[in-house]
């Protein structure tokens, strides 16, 4: 079955620097990966996803990249404020069959003001 | 508005009690997925469904039964509750179609005394 791994499992950032959280994932027929934020005492909340035929995704301040090849995803969050702190998962799925995601082990990020 | 319910929301309940843990989704999905998670923690798959009539066993799926009669409704049940079982029980669903994403639920917050 898939794996995922999730890497930093914690990560503190100044107020208006770039946070970055990378994740790899070992089944080559996952091609759908998103990423969900949780904040405290809160549900995880859907905040980008990537389909495997595009390299790239942004919103905003969020961008998502993808590297099929190394089997790599990053989320990438720039001039992170306060409200980004909150533990990120990423997650990997199969379109076809796509039944189950596997989740990361999530990053907890604190941004300091 | 379309989404997930889960109650109780919270739920303090002693030794060797047997439990339900409700899950109603309005969004029409065909699959449904239950979690445990301490917060800020890893997500365990506890069971997921595929549909009416489909349940199977995720990593963690001993000492509790789910079941599928409506395509909505999702129940847990814990037979007889242990202090091991504290923790958060998130449900989940999502649509068919591979790279739908999936949604969560508030969550019930379970403890046993």
């Amino acid at each position: 079955g898939e794996n995922v791994e999730q890497h930093p499992s914690t990560l503190s950032v100044q107020e208006g620097d770039s946070a970055v959280i990378k994740c790899t994932y070992s089944d080559s027929a996952s091609n759908y990966f998103p990423w969900y934020k949780q904040e405290l005492g809160k549900r995880p909340q859907l905040i980008i996803d990537i389909r495997s035929n595009v390299g790239e995704k942004k919103d905003q301040r969020i961008a998502v990249t993808l590297n099929k090849t190394a089997k790599h995803f990053s989320l990438h969050i720039t001039e992170t404020q306060p409200e980004d702190s909150a533990v990120y998962f990423c997650a990997a799925s199969e379109a076809n069959t796509g039944n189950q995601f596997y989740f990361g082990t999530g990053t907890s990020l604190t941004v300091i003001p | 508005e379309a989404d997930i319910y889960q109650t109780p929301r919270y739920l303090v309940i002693g030794t060797g009690k047997k439990i339900t843990l409700e899950c109603s989704q309005t969004m029409g999905h065909d699959k449904m997925y239950w979690y445990q998670q301490d917060p800020g923690m890893e997500l365990h798959l506890i069971h997921y469904s595929y549909g009416v009539n489909s349940t199977e066993k995720g990593d963690l799926s001993s000492e509790s039964t789910v079941s599928r009669i409506r395509t909505e409704h999702f129940p847990l049940t814990l037979e007889s509750a242990r202090p091991s079982h504290t923790s958060q029980y998130l449900c989940a669903s999502r649509g068919s179609w591979g790279t739908d994403t999936q949604y969560f639920g508030p969550g019930t917050r379970l403890t046993v005394l």
